[in-house]
Formats: structure tokens, sequence, C-alpha cells
């Protein structure tokens, strides 16, 4: 099945500053790969998502890589704002499945003012 | 538009003690329904996933079991606790087809005492 790992655990950086968030993936069939923020005692949602079809995706501030030969990918999150902060999870499914997804364990971002 | 609703947001149980968490999801039909659990630091766990009445699969072997009675909703049970059962568990559902994203529940945290 597919296995997912998620690096850094914590990350802390000042405003303004860009933040990365690496994840790689064993299934060499998954094909989607969506990003969740969960804020403080909320619920994940979703923020990116990329299709294996696509290298990369934007969405202003927040952008997503995909390396499908090396089997990883990154979020990267530009001039960084205390709003950003938030435990950030990455996820692989293999789509028109039941639409399972396997998370990774979750980086916990904190952007310092 | 859709939404989804669990409850109870808090709970504090005895070792041993009966658990049921009730999740609904209303404005779609034949959705699939998840359970996943979220402990510190070992990110989201699914424990059992839904895509239709009745029908349940279990991701991990476990304490707990699940029911889907009805088309949109999906409950969480357990005979008795145990302490390694505390945690926020979080409802989710998805559309039938062809998509992966999720939507989640606000999420019940546990507590077993």
């Amino acid at each position: 099945g597919e296995n997912v790992e998620q690096h850094p655990s914590t990350l802390s950086v000042q405003e303004g500053d860009s933040a990365v968030i690496k994840c790689t993936y064993s299934d060499s069939a998954s094909n989607y790969f969506p990003w969740y923020k969960q804020e403080l005692g909320k619920r994940p949602q979703l923020i990116i998502d990329i299709r294996s079809n696509v290298g990369e995706k934007k969405d202003q501030r927040i952008a997503v890589t995909l390396n499908k030969t090396a089997k990883h990918f990154s979020l990267h999150i530009t001039e960084t704002q205390p709003e950003d902060s938030a435990v950030y999870f990455c996820a692989a499914s293999i789509r028109g499945s039941q639409g399972n997804l396997i998370f990774g364990k979750g980086t916990k971002l904190s952007v310092k003012p | 538009s859709q939404t989804i609703h669990q409850w109870p947001a808090t709970l504090v149980q005895p070792v041993g003690s009966p658990l049921s968490l009730e999740c609904t999801v209303e404005g779609t039909s034949n959705p699939n329904l998840y359970w996943y659990r979220q402990a510190a630091g070992r990110g989201l766990q699914l424990l059992f996933y839904s895509i239709g009445i009745d029908q349940i699969s279990s991701e991990v072997p476990q304490n707990l079991s699940a029911s889907r009675p009805q088309d949109r909703q999906f409950i969480l049970s357990s005979k008795k606790l145990l302490l390694s059962d505390s945690g926020f568990y979080l409802c989710a559902w998805s559309l039938t087809r062809n998509t992966g994203e999720l939507f989640f529940g606000e999420g019940s945290r546990l507590t077993v005492l």
C-alpha cells in the first residue's frame, strides 16, 4: 500500500520568509497529491492539490511541485504571514478508486512576527 | 451546498465504557464516508471508510467499529474503550467518483481516563 513520509515535523520561520515542506510517497500509481491546512483546534481544509499530469501549480503565495520520477512533492509558501501558522498535511491517493487518501504525519509551521 | 456535522465535540469517558460518535452529511447523496483519528505526532490515520449503506471497510485492526445505517449517516462505536482510544476523531466525506478531496467535520475530542 501507499506510504507517505513528510518532513520536517516542525518548521519555524520569520514573517516574510519562505517555507518549504517536503513529502515522499511509495506507490508509483498514486496520481493525486493534496495539501491540507489545519489551524489549532479546527478541521483540516484543502489548500491546494496537484495531479500527476502537471509538475507545478500555484495559487497566490502557495505553490506545489511534483517530481514523479523521484516520487516526491513539496509545498512552498512565500511571504509567510502569522496566519499561515498551522499544521500542514500532505497526502497521496489513486484517483478513480474510493478516493482514499494516505496522509503524512504533518508539519507544524510557526511564523514569527 | 454540502455540510457535514459530527457530535459530540468533546467526550470524556472512563476505560471500559462504550462509545458512539455520529456523523451526518447534508446536501449530497451516496458520498464516500470516512473516520480518521488524529493522535499527537501520528498525523491522520484512516480507521474506516464506506462507499455505501452497510458497506464498511476497516483499515487497521482496533477496538472500534463503524456502521452506516443510512446513506448520509456514519457512526463510530466501541463496546469497551481503552486508554489508547483517546484522540481527535474526524469524520469526512468525498464524492463517489474521480475525486480525492475530503471534506472534514469539526472533529470529536475523546479522552479516555
